[in-house]
């Protein structure tokens, strides 16, 4: 199975911070990766696709990038609201079977 | 919108087998591009993906359960649905059910808790 692994496991921040995640295949999965936001109590929600593409309506303080390496992503939050205190999931969608990294918690510091 | 809705027992004894319903609405289950999705969360753990469908039939299922798993669709009442026999207590966990546009999931539902316990 393809690997996901998101670091870090927890991240502490504030409203109005930029946060990374990171998330990092032991396999290439090209730029087959999307991104989830779950919050307690409820499933998670679909925020970018293919690596970079933002889901229609998720706000653009959002974003993903790839690498050449095809095996590294990021998700960014570029000034963090208090609905985005959640955890955060990537998937690969090309490798099967289909893969979750174990969670980032963004909490609050 | 396309709304999905899992239904099913919460509770189910050990070594018997797991029937769970996902009815769409808001849409056709007969739809090309989508795969409908089984998703499982372990107590305060992460993702797992089960499997998919497509209307046409295809499935693929993870090959950790696939002994265990039938996932099947039912057009006629626009839900698929998922097997899962002879259950453990490492079968308690969060289902939820989910489209897939492709692959990634885009509308999910709330999810319903299945406890396997005597």
């Amino acid at each position: 199975d393809t690997q996901m692994t998101q670091s870090p496991s927890t991240l502490s921040a504030s409203v109005g911070d930029r946060v990374t995640i990171t998330c990092r295949a032991n396999e290439t999965v090209s730029n087959w990766v999307a991104w989830y936001k779950q919050t307690p109590g409820k499933p998670p929600k679909l925020l970018i696709y293919k690596a970079t593409t933002l889901e229609r309506g998720v706000s653009s303080r959002f974003s993903g990038t790839d690498s050449a390496s095809e095996t590294e992503f990021t998700l960014t939050i570029s000034s963090l609201q208090p609905d985005d205190f959640a955890t955060y999931y990537c998937q690969q969608y090309v490798n099967f079977p289909l893969t979750f990294g174990q969670g980032t918690k963004v909490d609050v510091k | 919108q396309v709304v999905v809705q899992e239904s099913g027992p919460g509770l189910v004894k050990p070594s018997e087998t797991l029937s769970l319903s996902c009815t769409v609405s808001g849409g056709s289950i007969n739809t090309d591009g989508f795969y409908w999705t089984w998703i499982r969360q372990h107590p305060e753990k992460g993702l797992e993906w089960i499997g998919f469908i497509h209307f046409r039939g295809r499935t693929s299922y993870n090959p950790a359960l696939k002994n265990r798993l039938t996932i099947s669709v039912d057009a006629s009442e626009n839900r698929f649905s998922l097997k899962l026999t002879s259950l453990t207590a490492a079968d308690t966990a969060l289902y939820f059910c989910a489209r897939g546009r492709g692959y990634p999931l885009d509308s999910w539902g709330q999810g319903t808790l299945v406890t396997v316990s005597s």
